[in-house]
């Protein structure tokens, strides 16, 4: 078993949806959790930071953690075409990262 | 304020050869960390340095080794190359200091293997 799973997808919704990313995790030593979004043939560029359980909201995207059920999600509200990319969700205990395998999405006009 | 930056862009190399990645971190961090994404796959921790030491060290074998110079920046080498060790190789910096889970990501090089 996979320390992260992350359902690879692909995902594709048209313009303006709601879209939900999910990963869980079987680590509960894991305490530190992020979102990055990854165009193709690009370095992964951080979008969500959040530390223990909770939610945290930045513009169009929410990050939630659910701690108890090793759970965490990325929300982004009306989607865009440029939103299209693979999103990697990460978690840590200490200073390593642990990647899931990451969700392509791809919005359409 | 530049960013992490990676060089080269791309790399092509035969079996059995050697290579070496550079990497500068984004200027105020002093931690720099190395990771393997295979086509499809998340980005997999090689390891991390600090104050030119080795902190941590992820499932790789001897053939990755890694240096930080003084003025933070590292480089990543790799001996006896595989066809396996194709792969896009990305660079993350980030202040011990400040709790360094916080990563930023360079843009990559790309190693393929002949």
């Amino acid at each position: 078993q996979k320390e992260v799973e992350q359902d690879p997808g692909p995902l594709s919704v048209p313009e303006g949806a709601i879209v939900s990313l999910n990963c869980t995790y079987s680590n509960s030593a894991f305490q530190y959790f992020m979102w990055y979004r990854q165009y193709s043939r690009k370095g992964p560029e951080l979008l969500m930071y959040t530390y223990s359980s909770g939610n945290k909201e930045d513009g169009r995207f929410t990050a939630q953690v659910d701690k108890s059920s090793k759970y965490i999600s990325l929300f982004i509200r009306d989607s865009q075409p440029s939103d299209s990319a693979t999103y990697l969700c990460a978690m840590s205990d200490t200073d390593k990262l642990i990647f899931g395998t990451g969700t392509r999405l791809q919005v359409f006009p | 304020d530049a960013g992490v930056t990676q060089s080269p862009t791309h790399l092509i190399k035969t079996r059995g050869q050697q290579v070496t990645l550079r990497c500068s971190p984004k200027s105020g961090h002093d931690t720099v960390s190395w990771y393997q994404q295979a086509l499809g796959q998340g980005p997999q921790f090689i390891f991390q340095y600090y104050e030119e030491e080795e902190r941590q060290r992820g499932n790789f074998p001897d053939r990755f080794s890694g240096h930080q110079f003084p003025n933070y920046s590292s480089e990543l080498n790799v001996n006896a190359l595989l066809l396996g060790d194709s792969a896009l190789y990305l660079c993350a910096s980030s202040r011990l200091a400040g709790g360094s889970d916080t990563q930023y990501f360079g843009p990559g090089t790309r190693l393929t293997v002949l």
